[in-house]
């Protein structure tokens, strides 16, 4: 098992550009989520989904378009990135609400 | 108000000593359980222990081991015999059973960073 992949690791964006955030897990988990890491801020719910079409928004989910079509698949849409969603990205995966996440790899993304 | 606390932003221990890494937590649901999760300088997060708010002992898992007290909201993380690998930032999290809400219901503090000395 690969577990929770991301693509890409590393992106650079100017302010305006769009872009999705890939993230596949091969574990067949319902539950699965994206967060973004802030300096001093530990991590912030941005989008999660319980299944394949069905999302929600989490904590901070402003600038942020997903969508669940497959259980492997969630990728994240920034639609007009900015500055302040330069972050580093994690999407994250569990089987069942009661059970452990596990992280991906991250996404680090500057914004110019 | 801030659900999980982790009032010690660093932290630094000798090698082969033991550490104890503090979280405090509040919720008022009876059912939840805590994690503790490492995130070396690569950046990933590995997932290290888990207590269940239910648990009658304390969760172990190797070097690592959860002090629960659950009347005082607390699960600190103690590191035995320390390794310069165990250098890190270590994020508490908190997973509350509500059911309405399902996946808001993951929060993590805001992580103490070890450094292991030799």
């Amino acid at each position: 098992n690969a577990g929770v992949t991301q693509t890409p690791k590393f992106q650079v964006l100017k302010t305006g550009q769009s872009m999705t955030l890939q993230c596949a897990q091969d574990m067949n988990h319902e539950y699965m989520s994206w967060y973004r890491q802030d300096p001093g801020m530990g991590l912030r719910l941005i989008h999660y989904s319980v299944g394949a079409g069905i999302t929600d928004q989490g904590e901070v989910p402003n600038g942020y378009n997903v969508s669940r079509s497959t259980t492997e698949d969630f990728p994240l849409r920034l639609l007009s990135a900015a500055p302040s969603q330069t972050s580093v990205y994690f999407c994250a995966s569990r089987e069942d609400i009661g059970e452990t996440q596990y992280f991906g790899p991250g996404t680090r993304l500057l914004v110019l | 108000a801030q659900k999980i606390t982790q009032t010690q932003p660093g932290m630094f221990v000798q090698e082969k000593e033991a550490v104890t890494l503090d979280c405090t937590y509040d919720t008022s649901d009876p059912s939840y359980g805590l994690f503790w999760y490492k995130q070396p300088s690569s950046g990933e997060m590995i997932f290290l222990i888990y207590q269940g708010s239910y648990d009658q002992q304390n969760a172990t898992e190797g070097r690592y081991s959860l002090n629960f007290q659950k009347a005082r909201k607390s699960a600190n993380l103690v590191i035995s015999a320390s390794q310069l690998g165990d250098s890190a930032m270590y994020f508490c999290a908190m997973r509350e059973e509500t059911y309405d809400n399902y996946g808001q219901n993951f929060v993590f503090g805001p992580g103490t960073r070890l450094s292991v000395l030799p």
